[in-house]
């Protein structure tokens, strides 16, 4: 069975410093693994995707993210963090349908 | 257009009421889902419909009734709900259940059983 862990539950970061989001996941096979964000109150949108070949991938907003499969991780990044940023990240992996993390709340100070 | 539109997008619903959730997309996909996500939690799957029909049904209570009319929209219809089952429903679609493709999400249904 597929599973996702996300050890931060919460973040703060100032504002311009940079960000990494954790996530590790577990699936017997190659994993199809995504980045959401999710503003409150609304839907998941998603940030960027690995699905095979170059194991750095670049998504919107700023975002990237580093597949290392001796690791079983996909953790998120973004050099700049900007106010706008704040919400919930929720890594997902694709098996046989979607599954998600627990997510990690951003909070960004000024 | 890659848009998932769900209505209402707030509903309030006694716990003797029928009403139903309605999803659509003009994408062309195949599969499309529901998920439940409660406050401060990730979302958790419902069902999954492949090609019109219920593939994935991860022990929902009966009073939870999903409906796939056509290839573009999903209906959630609910009876005799209860107060717990107050959350945001997230509709998702995407290629096909088993393709190499990401789902996109609506905006969700904010549900208040009272």
């Amino acid at each position: 069975a597929q599973s996702v862990t996300q050890p931060d539950i919460h973040i703060t970061v100032s504002e311009g410093a940079s960000l990494e989001l954790r996530c590790n996941y577990s699936y017997g096979a190659t994993p199809y693994l995504f980045w959401y964000v999710q503003s409150p109150g609304q839907g998941l949108q998603l940030l960027l995707k690995y699905f095979s070949g170059d194991t750095l991938v670049q998504g919107i907003k700023g975002f990237e993210a580093e597949f290392k499969r001796s690791q079983s991780s996909f953790n998120l990044r973004k050099p700049s963090v900007h106010w706008s940023d704040a919400a919930e990240y929720f890594c997902a992996v694709y098996g046989q349908n979607f599954v998600f993390g627990p997510g990690t709340r951003l909070s960004v100070l000024p | 257009d890659t848009e998932v539109i769900q209505t209402p997008k707030h509903l309030v619903m006694g716990m003797t009421n029928k009403k139903s959730l309605k999803c659509e997309q003009h994408m062309g996909h195949r599969a499309m889902y529901w998920y439940k996500q409660k406050a401060k939690k990730p979302p958790e799957l419902m069902f999954v419909y492949s090609y019109e029909k219920l593939s994935i049904n991860e022990s929902v209570p009966s009073r939870f009734s999903p409906e796939c009319p056509n290839s573009s929209l999903l209906n959630l219809h609910l009876h005799a709900l209860q107060p717990e089952d107050s959350a945001l429903y997230l509709c998702a679609s995407s290629q096909a259940s088993r393709a190499l493709n990401e789902a996109f999400f609506g905006q969700g249904t904010r549900l208040t059983v009272v």
